[in-house]
């Protein structure tokens, strides 16, 4: 069973641009998670989607921000970088409320 | 969320016990977590523990809850190089919504020397 595939593996940008990181959950997975990994902050929570809604949401600005798709595959975009937006991002799926988590590789974005 | 308390580093010896300890805050967690981390790659998901259980023994890993006090530990047997990493406990907080989020402490280095 494949796990969570998150695309790109790498991506470097500079301020103001925008980005979009995609994630495709395990296969019967309808619930996929974003969190955010830096040095300074740890792991923090972005939002959580279930059915193509959003039910959760952290305590981020709103220039981050995503959805899913109705075969559970989900994107976050991050709107008018800022050089402390690097950071590796998580995508987590679990098959429903409450269930283990499990993530992929992550995404490493650089802001130059 | 309030903070998950680890502590920041520990090293053993190739062979010996490993203990990682951790302080959660929610307790009405359904599960607790213990996620791994190594260099560059993503989170796995090492084990984890009902909140109604005292504990869980799954091959080398035990993990132990005191809900009493709100204390999670990860026993590692006959610690080995490769489990050298980072280790995370994490909690589950739930909203009204039925959304969650899993809240995570700071994270364990394990060091295992030779």
């Amino acid at each position: 069973k494949a796990g969570v595939t998150q695309t790109p593996r790498y991506l470097i940008k500079t301020r103001g641009q925008q980005v979009t990181l995609s994630c495709s959950p395990i296969s019967g997975h309808r619930s996929v998670s974003w969190y955010q990994q830096t040095p300074g902050q740890g792991l923090q929570f972005l939002f959580e989607y279930f059915s193509e809604t959003q039910r959760n949401k952290g305590n981020f600005p709103g220039r981050f921000s995503g959805r899913q798709f109705s075969n559970s595959r989900s994107e976050m975009n991050v709107s008018t970088l800022e050089l402390g937006d690097s950071a590796l991002y998580l995508c987590a799926s679990s098959l429903g409320t409450d269930q283990p988590q499990h993530f992929g590789d992550g995404t490493r974005l650089s802001i130059l | 969320g309030e903070d998950v308390e680890q502590s920041l580093f520990l090293s053993v010896r190739e062979g010996d016990s490993s203990v990682i300890n951790c302080t959660y805050t929610d307790s009405s967690s359904t599960y607790l977590y213990w996620y791994k981390q190594e260099p560059g790659a993503g989170l796995q998901l090492l084990t984890y523990i009902f909140s109604n259980m005292d504990m869980k023994q799954d091959q080398r890993l035990t993990v132990l809850l005191n809900k009493k006090d709100k204390h999670l530990s990860l026993r590692i047997a006959d610690t080995q190089t490769g489990d050298s990493a980072i280790y995370f406990c994490a909690e589950s907080e739930s909203n009204s919504n039925s959304g969650y989020a899993l809240n995570f402490g700071k994270g364990t280095s394990l060091l295992v020397t030779p």
